[in-house]
């Protein structure tokens, strides 16, 4: 079945720097790439997706980068501050009709984004 | 737009009881999906729920079972609870299939089996 993989599992910076949490995914055909964070005490919130037929989306301090040929896509967080920290975690669909016991969105184990002021 | 609803946010009970969990996904949305989230294991997919009908299942025993309502309200339930049951569920809603459109996830319950 599908594997995403997510590296690294903590990371900690300084308050001002970049931080970059990357995933790869095993299957070709995924076509859906969302990025969640998730506060202490909540569930996970969406906060970038980008899809295939895109290679880069950037919404303010956030941004997204796909390789599909590699099969890897990372996140992009500029001037880290400390409302950033969180575990950040990433996904990767499946093509509708393979869902079956995995769902239809695989997801990363999960890094947790310390920000230091 | 109110968020994804679950409740309720803690529950405490012993092994052996069964227990109950409500999901009101956003408006207009008609899939749920709940996930089982604990440390080691991360987010674990358990079913999904489009228009009343399950759509998918993930490997988790029979003792977990839901169900969604024409309002597209959804419950889960497990029943012969064991302490490795102890984890924070969370549900989810997207406006269709899961497989291509945004999930949007509720804060959660926290389930504790002593």
């Amino acid at each position: 079945g599908e594997n995403v993989e997510q590296h690294p599992s903590t990371l900690s910076v300084q308050e001002g720097d970049s931080a970059v949490i990357k995933c790869t995914y095993s299957d070709s055909a995924s076509n859906y790439f969302p990025w969640y964070k998730q506060e202490l005490g909540k569930g996970p919130q969406l906060i970038i997706d980008i899809r295939s037929n895109v290679g880069e989306k950037k919404d303010q301090r956030i941004a997204v980068t796909l390789n599909k040929t590699a099969k890897h896509f990372s996140l992009h967080i500029t001037e880290t501050q400390p409302e950033d920290s969180a575990v950040y975690f990433c996904a990767a669909s499946l093509t509708e009709n393979y869902g079956g016991s995995q769902g239809n969105l695989i997801f990363g184990k999960g890094t947790k984004l310390s920000v230091k002021p | 737009k109110a968020g994804v609803t679950q409740t309720p946010r803690y529950l405490i009970k012993t092994r052996g009881q069964q227990v109950t969990l409500s999901c009101s996904p956003i408006s207009g949305h008609r899939s749920v999906s709940w996930y089982q989230q604990t440390p080691g294991q991360g987010l674990q997919f358990l079913f999904e729920y489009f228009s009343e009908t399950q759509r998918n299942k993930g490997n988790f025993p029979g003792r977990f079972s839901g169900r969604q309502f024409s309002n597209s309200r959804s419950e889960m339930n497990v029943s012969t609870l064991e302490l490795g049951d102890s984890a924070l569920y969370l549900c989810a809603s997207s406006f269709v299939s899961s497989y291509n459109s945004p999930l949007h996830f509720g804060n959660g319950t926290r389930l504790t089996v002593t």
